[in-house]
């Protein structure tokens, strides 16, 4: 699976979106990009994923660049609940056997 | 959704004894399930792949001798930390994949593991 590259860590004010960055300059065709994130002490929980085109849900926008060499999660309207570790993961969706490889992820501070 | 269910949440176990962890796919099948191990400030590591009805596949540097995995079902599998350590004290995650329902990779709440 590619490597991705992330900041280590990002800030965001409450209320306000939260945009973090995701380089997969190796990533190859049939590789999809996921991301999940990881509140203290708890497992990682999946908030969204795709291939080439955006994705919205309930939780988050994914923007993936035209090359699909980079990615942007975006988090809205940042809550301090979002105060998280979020992965950006490039795997093949149909290698159905195959783990979740992390990376150090970014550490998201929300901040009143 | 999948849900993945992780136990005990926590821990703690004189050094020299065992601790068995169970992970539980509530309301899908799983064939595979992953075993992850977290230290502070880091992220997570694979310790191993857990294959139901068959042999674990252990990353390289974990003990197999150590860290026992069994799979005996499609819906539970358990890591036992054998003669615990302090330095085998960390959190310890499973994470499985609901493939019929379409969902991605599924995490069990993790267990904090301390070993005095």
């Amino acid at each position: 699976d590619a490597k991705t590259t992330q900041p280590t860590s990002m800030d965001c004010a409450e209320g306000r979106a939260a945009n973090l960055p995701c380089n997969h300059s190796t990533i190859s065709g049939n590789e999809y990009v996921y991301w999940y994130r990881q509140i203290h002490s708890q497992g990682p929980q999946y908030i969204i994923h795709g291939l080439k085109n955006n994705e919205t849900n309930e939780m988050a926008s994914l923007i993936i660049t035209e090359d699909r060499k980079s990615s942007t999660l975006i988090l809205p309207h940042a809550t301090l609940r979002d105060t998280a570790v979020y992965y950006c993961i490039v795997r093949d969706r149909n290698n159905a056997g195959n783990m979740l490889t992390f990376g150090g992820g970014t550490r998201l501070m929300v901040k009143p | 959704g999948a849900v993945v269910s992780q136990h005990p949440s926590w821990v703690i176990c004189k050094s020299g004894t065992s601790v068995k962890i169970e992970c539980r796919s509530l309301d899908f099948q799983a064939t595979t399930m992953f075993w992850y191990r977290q230290f502070p400030k880091q992220s997570l590591m694979l310790m191993a792949t857990s294959n139901e009805g068959s042999k674990a596949t252990y990353e390289q540097g974990v003990e197999k001798d150590k860290f026992l995995i069994n799979h005996a079902s499609l819906t539970l599998s358990t890591l036992t930390v054998t003669s615990a350590h302090p330095e085998d004290s960390s959190f310890y995650i499973c994470s499985a994949r609901d493939i019929q329902g379409g969902y991605g990779y599924t995490f069990g709440s993790g267990t904090r593991l301390t070993v005095v």
